[in-house]
């Protein structure tokens, strides 16, 4: 079946360090795919978007890239800061729609 | 920059009740998307219009029902309702430019809550 796997566990990051999230899909052929970040009772805001002839696409202190070889995106923020601290959501196309992962709550310690 | 406005923002309903939830997207935006969420889950694809006609359609239930009007705002109409309804429900606009394109950046509204008791 169709999938996109988030990691599910929180991840604890010290500020000032890199975080890194992983997003892997199966039985797709995305031609592109986005991520989101989601603070609690809100609504997901767009953060970049990266297609699939692309391999890195960055935006201040994120950093996306995208390998369609292995079907895994990974998305990065640098000199983390506890306000970056949410969760943040993966999302491909898919017959012009967008098919969401479950996201993975990103918690940034001072 | 004018963003997505839903209302209400939060709403309370008993079981078998009926619902309605209203949707502004951005002026210019061709295309409005529902989602379901529930809480630590990942947006449920609802439905969408293209231009005011319905484009695509997901896992949305038959006692749900949703169209956009002439001045591209939407509506979800839901009934009969379950206890198993009470979720965030988002929606979102993105400018396509056709109904066979991708579906680009979505710009989300703040959600309204709709609580079943």
């Amino acid at each position: 079946s169709q999938k996109i796997e988030q990691n599910s566990e929180a991840l604890n990051i010290q500020e000032g360090k890199t975080a890194t999230l992983t997003c892997n899909y199966t039985n797709y052929s995305p031609a592109y795919l986005q991520w989101y970040r989601q603070d609690p009772g809100r609504g997901p805001v767009f953060l970049l978007l990266i297609r699939e002839n692309e391999k890195e696409k960055r935006k201040e202190r994120l950093k996306v890239t995208f390998d369609t070889t292995l079907k895994q995106s990974l998305f990065h923020i640098t000199a983390s800061q506890p306000a970056d601290s949410a969760t943040y959501l993966c999302a491909l196309d898919s017959n012009y729609q967008l098919i969401w992962g479950a996201g993975t709550k990103l918690i940034i310690k001072p | 920059a004018a963003g997505v406005i839903q209302s209400p923002r939060h709403l309370i309903k008993e079981k078998r009740e009926t619902a309605t939830l209203k949707c502004y997207p951005i002026p210019r935006h061709d295309t409005v998307y529902w989602y379901q969420q529930g809480p630590g889950q990942d947006p449920q694809f609802l439905i969408s219009f293209y231009e005011k006609m319905q484009s695509d359609k997901g896992s949305i239930p038959d006692r749900f029902s949703a169209q956009q009007f002439s001045d591209y705002h939407s509506e979800l109409n839901m009934s009969s309702l379950e206890l198993g309804d009470s979720a965030l429900y988002f929606c979102a606009s993105s400018f396509r430019g056709g109904p066979s394109s991708n579906t680009g950046e979505l710009f989300f509204g703040e959600g309204s809550r709709l609580t079943v008791l």
